[in-house]
């Protein structure tokens, strides 16, 4: 039973246009949303996260939007760089992580 | 340097042999968890621990084995490996006994194959 859902696994947008990766997750419990991103023969590491009782957080280039009633989150990333290309995961917390199955994410010059 | 090592990055071993995957982390941090990732899957969570003596299976704990005798060592132990068992591992740290939204530190992985 997968609670957190990323149903794309992969998008290519242009450099410089905005980068739209989605994530849907089933448990009303959940207080924290996070993302990551993985670079190849790395762990993920931590890029933004969302309390369930916010519906935007943004950071720099980077902004997170949690749709509640939806149970559905957004990363967005405007402008999109090369250096964003990478597998993004979608993370929800309570008392321990569960994740997506990642969407990769190709920024082309 | 804050991080989370483990060891070793690349394993082949035989189907029945005993293994251990060492992973150690250097923040005093209570939690820890081990994750495997495969394609089309995402990251699933093996065991995770809230802290020391305390462990929790995860989505996929069977076949696996945890223990947490000391608050900066996770080590992960497969008993009898099968070829099921391939896989990416991630171990991973954070504060807060996980909650409260404190991000996941995790390791660089170890890429396990089962023959």
């Amino acid at each position: 039973d997968q609670q957190v859902k990323q149903n794309s696994p992969s998008l290519s947008v242009q450099e410089g246009r905005i980068s739209i990766l989605n994530c849907d997750y089933t448990n009303s419990m959940f207080d924290y949303f996070l993302w990551y991103k993985k670079y190849p023969a790395e762990g993920p590491t931590f890029l933004i996260s969302i309390s369930s009782i916010k519906d935007k957080n943004e950071d720099g280039r980077f902004t997170v939007f949690l749709n509640k009633s939806a149970k559905h989150l957004s990363l967005h990333i405007v402008p999109s760089q090369p250096g964003d290309s990478a597998v993004y995961f979608c993370g929800s917390e309570n008392n321990d992580m569960r994740f997506g199955a990642g969407t990769r994410l190709t920024v082309k010059p | 340097e804050a991080q989370v090592t483990q060891n070793p990055r690349y394993l082949i071993t035989v189907t029945g042999k005993k293994l251990t995957v060492t992973c150690s982390q250097n923040m005093n941090h209570e939690y820890m968890s081990w994750y495997r990732q495969d394609p089309g899957l995402g990251l699933r969570q093996i065991y995770y621990s809230m802290n020391v003596e305390v462990t929790d299976k995860g989505d996929v704990p069977e076949g696996y084995k945890v223990s947490r005798k000391e608050k900066r060592n996770f080590p992960l132990i497969l008993e009898s490996p099968s070829p099921n068992q391939t896989s990416l591992y991630f171990c991973a740290s954070s504060g807060y006994g996980g909650i409260y939204g404190s991000p996941l530190h995790f390791g660089n992985g170890t890429r396990l194959t089962v023959t």
